[in-house]
């Protein structure tokens, strides 16, 4: 079965650079979630699309911006990396609403030098 | 706003033997409970979810969770552990009657010894 695509796997960047995260829902998948999650840490809710509009906001900072384009992929742009932005990025779909579980991709790692 | 709470850090189990890794949460409205494990480098799978009805809940791989409303707790069980059982796991909860957002608990970490 289809699964949710992340790419890159793999990103290295240096401070004050930008960075582009995409992520490719399970088809028939209404709502896009992307997480961050940092060493030994929890996933943090950054923020939700649900059909290609904005549906909540979590954690995410001002340099950072989402889009859920009309093929349903989603995009996360990263302006102005930070040593602390290094992460595992996670995008995650899932549909039935609220009783759906989500679906992760493998992630997304991204390393800021 | 909806909290989760895994009291463990880690849980350590002699291969064989029963498993329980404890999860409480926080909800304004109605909870919709999960767990997810997580191997090193890779993404999260969903094992099991607690959304209505019985509240003994089965999923992938031989685990279960019990979702007790009194006790506000959801804790992850399996009754005889592997060694490949070993990973992260984490709680996660829904509010079902206001917002999107899941919230992940901190993790567990369950070593299961040969």
């Amino acid at each position: 079965a289809a699964g949710v695509i992340q790419s890159p796997r793999h990103l290295i960047k240096e401070k004050r650079e930008t960075a582009t995260l995409k992520c490719y829902p399970i088809p028939r998948h209404d709502t896009v979630y992307w997480y961050q999650q940092g060493p030994g840490q929890d996933p943090q809710f950054l923020i939700s699309f649900y059909e290609k509009m904005q549906s909540d906001k979590g954690s995410i900072p001002d340099r950072f911006s989402a889009q859920q384009f009309s093929d349903y992929h989603s995009e996360l742009n990263m302006s102005s990396l930070e040593l602390g932005d290094s992460a595992l990025y996670f995008c995650a779909s899932s549909w039935n609403g609220r009783t759906g579980e989500l679906f992760f991709g493998e992630g997304s790692r991204l390393t800021v030098l | 706003a909806q909290s989760v709470a895994q009291p463990e850090d880690q849980v350590n189990v002699a291969e064989g033997n029963p498993l329980t890794v404890k999860c409480t949460y926080s909800v304004s409205g109605n909870p919709y409970l999960f767990w997810y494990v997580q191997y090193p480098n890779r993404g999260l799978q969903f094992l099991l979810k607690y959304i209505t009805g019985d509240n003994l809940v089965k999923g992938s791989y031989g685990f279960e969770a019990e979702f007790n409303k009194s006790q506000t707790s959801f804790h992850l069980k399996k009754p005889s552990a592997l060694v490949s059982d070993s990973a992260l796991y984490f709680c996660a909860v829904r509010d079902g009657d206001y917002g999107q957002n899941f919230v992940f608990g901190p993790g567990t970490r369950l070593s299961v010894l040969p």
